[in-house]
């Protein structure tokens, strides 16, 4: 079945420590690629995609996602998480037929 | 950068009654917008699809004529839940999109809390 796969539903990291969130996808092609970040209470702000081309992607806020064709992997990175990052962080597919779907989220919680 | 706004960013209704929910795009024009809802805890749902001027696609599962969808500019779409009822309550976010392609990035709406009681 098609799917968007979060495995982690709650993280906790220590600020300064690294980051890494899990998203892997299960679609016959490779979809567009998202990774979006909600505070409580608010809308969704991007922080990077993916179409083609380097598979390592930049984004806002010092994060990186790295796809992995091999692995239907987009797994999201940080080398230092700031306490502003606590959030909840949501991977996302974009579909041909111009459909997004979301995987379930993954807590972020950082401890001082 | 693109900015999208709701209103109301909550509201509270009696059951029976009916809510109309506004998604504007302020600084492009959406030619697509899609309407999600959010349960506590959980990711999105996608109820529907609108481009303007056209009639709303709706996923699988969602009542059209329980959640009314009108997207009649390009900068403005409504999504009206009819005779709302306690399961209705729920967290709405809408998002848009400049094009059609299914890699233009999607900008969300800072949500709606809807509470029906």
């Amino acid at each position: 079945a098609q799917s968007v796969t979060q495995p982690d539903i709650h993280i906790t990291v220590s600020e300064g420590a690294s980051l890494e969130l899990r998203c892997n996808y299960s679609y016959g092609a490779t979809p567009y690629l998202f990774w979006y970040v909600q505070s409580p209470g608010q809308g969704l702000q991007l922080l990077l995609k993916y179409f083609s081309g380097d598979t390592l992607v930049q984004g806002i806020k010092g994060f990186e996602a790295e796809f992995k064709r091999s692995q239907s992997s987009f797994n999201l990175r940080k080398p230092s998480v700031h306490w502003s990052d606590a959030a909840e962080y949501f991977c996302a597919v974009g579909l041909r037929n111009n459909d997004m779907r979301f995987g379930a989220g993954t807590r972020l919680t950082v401890k001082p | 950068g693109a900015v999208v706004s709701q209103h109301p960013s909550r509201v509270i209704c009696k059951s029976g009654t009916s809510v109309k929910i506004e998604c504007r795009s302020l600084d492009f024009q959406a030619t697509t917008m899609f309407w999600y809802r959010q349960f506590p805890k959980q990711s999105l749902m996608l109820m529907a699809t609108s481009n303007e001027g056209s009639k709303a696609t709706y996923e699988q599962g969602v009542e059209k004529d329980k959640f009314l969808i009108n997207h009649a500019s390009l900068t403005l779409s409504t999504l009206t839940v009819t005779s709302a009822h306690p399961e209705d309550s729920s967290f709405y976010i809408c998002s848009a999109r400049s094009g059609l392609a299914a890699q233009e990035t999607q900008y969300f709406g800072p949500g709606t809390r809807l509470l029906v009681l």
